[in-house]
């Protein structure tokens, strides 16, 4: 079975910070990655979808890398702002993590 | 803003009930998925429809049940209510081809929150 892990838990930046987010898988096996925002009681948002093919997707100031091989993904954010603010969960197929809480500071 | 609609927003029960759930899914989505998602956690699968056929499931036992309908819409049932039952429960949409396992881009619904009593 398939097992996510998300490192941070939590994570605080200043504004204007640039940040990653990590995510790991155990089986290399996998046909796709996305990765979500959940704002607190929300239902999710995906951010970017990544096909096993491929090795990166960009939106705006997001990109996600994919890295089948050592079984690893992240998630860049670059120059962080306060709206940012939320849960950020990774998704392989079916199977998601526990996400990492990210706060902005103004 | 994701085209997926669920209902109820919000439901109480007590230990022992049935409840239903319903999800719409995205114009043009074929495939609708349901998960579980506790408290701090991340979503738990469930189980997944694709026209209108049960197309895998996750580590939920058989009190867990649902259906697809013709328009794609889909119900989450659960029988026989338990306290750990309480949870926020998203349903998922995506258009997949017939050909692939691999699942295009999945938009979520907003959820319903359970609380069982």
């Amino acid at each position: 079975k398939q097992e996510v892990t998300q490192i941070p838990a939590a994570l605080s930046v200043p504004e204007g910070e640039n940040l990653v987010l990590n995510c790991s898988f155990t089986d290399s096996a996998i046909y796709n990655l996305q990765w979500f925002r959940q704002d607190p009681g929300k239902g999710l948002t995906s951010l970017l979808l990544i096909q096993s093919s491929q090795r990166e997707q960009t939106s705006g100031r997001l990109n996600a890398s994919l890295d089948k091989s050592s079984g690893r993904s992240t998630l860049y954010i670059a120059a962080s702002q306060p709206g940012d603010s939320a849960t950020y969960l990774c998704a392989v197929e079916f199977y998601f993590g526990t996400g990492t809480s990210l706060t902005v500071i103004p | 803003e994701t085209g997926v609609t669920q209902s109820p927003t919000h439901l109480i029960k007590t230990r022992g009930q049935q409840v239903t759930l319903r999800c719409s899914s995205q114009s043009g989505h074929n495939t609708v998925s349901w998960y579980q998602q506790a408290l701090g956690q991340g979503p738990q699968f469930i189980f997944q429809y694709y026209r209108e056929e049960e197309n895998g499931r996750g580590n939920f036992p058989p009190r867990f049940s649902g259906l697809q309908f013709p328009n794609y819409s889909s119900e989450l049932n659960v029988n026989a209510l338990e306290l750990d039952d309480s949870a926020l429960y998203l349903c998922a949409s995506s258009s997949r081809t017939f050909s692939g396992r691999t699942q295009e881009t999945q938009y979520f619904g907003p959820g319903t929150r359970l609380l069982v009593l």
